[in-house]
Parts: structure tokens; sequence; C-alpha cells
């Protein structure tokens, strides 16, 4: 079982739509996650950090953790052409709090 | 500016050849991580360091070697004994405890 799984798509989703991404963990002690984007051919970007269950909102970005489910989710409202990248989840997993593990991403695309 | 820069942008090996990858950082980080990526994939860790003098292997370090002499510093030396090398390596750091990592603009190898 590997540590972070993404669904790799590509996810395809009509400009102005609501984007779903998941990720799931497989370590169940793990603390801090993270969303970034990654553009072809450059370096990741944070885009939102969630530490305890719930939601965590900025701007068009929504993250969400469940704990228990060993789920994490990043929703993207009104989806922009701009938004088509890349998205790749990470997680601390527990007992090496500076190790941070990255799933295979998943490819987002936004249809204008 | 603060800032994690690695050089070079573009590097080319021959076979057989060992290369080293510089990465440094001014944002006075304490962790410091080597992830590789191949077309369409996500990262894969190859080695990381909490503190100087000190690293650990991450999940592909085979093949690998890094030192970690200076805060600012962490360089990472492809050997000959990395059989498939052509790939994308990100350097990234953070502050110890668990806060998001920020990158730096990659590497690109390829052997010929």
């Amino acid at each position: 079982q590997k540590e972070v799984e993404q669904n790799s798509g590509p996810l395809s989703v009509p400009e102005g739509a609501i984007a779903s991404l998941n990720c799931t963990y497989s370590d169940r002690g793990s603390q801090s996650f993270f969303w970034y984007r990654q553009y072809s051919g450059k370096s990741p970007e944070l885009i939102m950090s969630i530490y305890s269950n719930g939601d965590k909102e900025d701007g068009r970005f929504t993250a969400q953790l469940n704990k228990a489910s060993q789920y994490v989710s990043l929703l993207i409202r009104d989806s922009q052409p701009s938004d088509s990248a890349t998205y790749l989840c990470a997680v601390n997993p527990s007992g090496a709090t500076n190790k941070l593990i990255f799933g295979t991403g998943t490819l987002l695309a936004v249809q204008p | 500016d603060g800032g994690i820069t690695q050089s070079p942008k573009y590097l080319f090996r021959k076979e057989g050849q060992n290369v080293t990858l510089s990465c440094e950082q001014n944002l006075n980080h304490d962790a410091m991580y080597w992830y590789r990526q191949d077309p369409g994939q996500g990262l894969r860790l190859i080695y990381y360091s909490q503190i100087v003098n000190d690293f650990q292997k991450g999940d592909i370090a085979e093949g690998y070697s890094v030192s970690r002499e200076k805060k600012e510093s962490f360089p990472l030396t492809v050997t000959s004994a990395q059989k498939n090398p052509t790939a994308f390596y990100l350097c990234a750091s953070r502050e110890a405890g668990g806060t998001e990592a920020f990158f730096g603009q990659g590497t690109r190898l390829t052997v010929v």
C-alpha cells in the first residue's frame, strides 16, 4: 500500500464548475497535510496546508481533512483554465516529523 | 530575496560519470529535501536532512549521496551506480516541525 494515494486523472471539469481532488494516506498518525499545484515543467507551489479535522478555506480553495477516514481533499470553486495543472498531496508521517511524502498527483484540466 | 536556488537548471551527464546538483537556501530552514520526478509521476523522496551533519535516506536513495556541512547547502551527487538517472530533480526546504516546504526551480538531468 502506498503511503499517499491519488487518482492520476486526468480530471476534466468545465470552466466555472467545482473541481474535487482527493487523497488518501496510510499512516493513521499523520499530522500535517499539504496541497501543492505544479504546472508542467515547473516546481510545485503550496496551495493549502491543513492540520486539524474539518474544512479550511482560502479564496476559491477549500481543504477538507478527515483523519478517521484517512483522507484529505481539495475543492476548487469556480474553476478557471489557469487552474489546469497537476495537484500534489503531501503528508508528514507519524514518527518522522520532518519526512514529507508526496502522492503521484492528479492532473486537472479545466475546459473553457 | 529569500529563497531556494538550484543549479544548474539543465545538466547533461555521460554514462558512468558522477554529477553533483547544487541546492542553496537563505531562508534559515533546518530541514532540506531532495526529490526525483519522472514524466507524469509524483515526487519521490531521495534524501532529507533535519539538521547540519545529519541526513536520512528516503524511498529511492540507492545510487545517490548527499552531504549537509552547512545549514544553507544540501548538494546531491548522482553516482554511476544510479542506473536510470534521467529525471527532474527538486530540492526543498522548510522549518522544523512540519510546516510547508518551499521548492527550488529544479534541475533537469539527462544522461547522454
